[in-house]
């Protein structure tokens, strides 16, 4: 069976930095694209991140670019976001997805004073 | 970016009955691969979204045959041809074919 299980959302002081991960399992890990979309509290979908296989392409949507990083370690079939320079605007459930296919339950990340 | 809209935003549903949503993005959607990426997600109240169509028209497996896609270049459909209970959610398409991938801003599928 596959499973997606997110971890390290948390609330945060705008400024702050957050890593989520995400334990992949029931799949072949190293085979998939991996990404990562969030949903704000009662908005739509966005996707946030994107990484190959190997890692060697990552791809960002504008609003985070400079400030959230994508990687992976295919060796713990795990999926990593860090996340500095937090913002109010990225309150939100967080995702990670094997590029659309398979979806984790999302780890909630809370951008407050 | 590739803006997709969809049509409706809420569609009050009749048990039994078909229903359908519209989707349209800004570009076309035909990747250089000449594959078109654009899929259909479900998300059912309290719940992680769930793909039900990859590719336009492909079903995910254990999507019931009631659920199909079609469509081409920047139009396209998603058709339930009987509407049951459980069908109640937000239903999004997404294109995959230019970065960002872009979502529409989802439909609110309700039983009447």
């Amino acid at each position: 069976e596959v499973q997606l299980v997110e971890s390290g959302g948390d609330l945060v002081q705008p400024g702050g930095s957050l890593r989520l991960s995400c334990a992949a399992s029931g799949f072949t890990f190293s085979r998939y694209w991996m990404g990562w979309v969030r949903q704000a509290p009662g908005k739509g979908l966005e996707w946030v991140a994107n990484i190959n296989q190997d890692g060697s392409l990552k791809y960002y949507v504008d609003s985070v670019k400079g400030r959230f990083t994508i990687s992976r370690d295919n060796s713990k079939n795990s999926l990593y976001l860090q996340m500095n320079s937090l913002r109010a605007e990225d309150t939100a459930v967080y995702y990670c997805t094997t590029d659309g296919g398979y979806w984790g339950q999302g780890t909630l990340v809370t951008v407050s004073s | 970016d590739v803006l997709v809209t969809q049509s409706p935003l809420s569609l009050p549903a009749t048990l039994g009955q078909p229903a359908s949503i519209s989707c349209r993005s800004s570009q076309g959607l035909v990747h250089s691969d000449g594959d078109t990426y654009l899929h259909w997600f479900q998300q059912r109240p309290g719940q992680s979204p769930r793909r039900l169509i990859y590719k336009v028209s492909n079903r995910d497996s254990g999507v019931p045959d009631r659920f199909s896609g079609s469509g081409s270049g920047t139009d396209f459909t998603l058709k339930i041809s009987r509407v049951e209970a459980e069908d109640v959610g937000i239903y999004y398409c997404m294109q995959g074919t230019h970065w960002p991938k872009t979502f529409g801003q989802g439909t609110k599928v309700e039983i009447k």
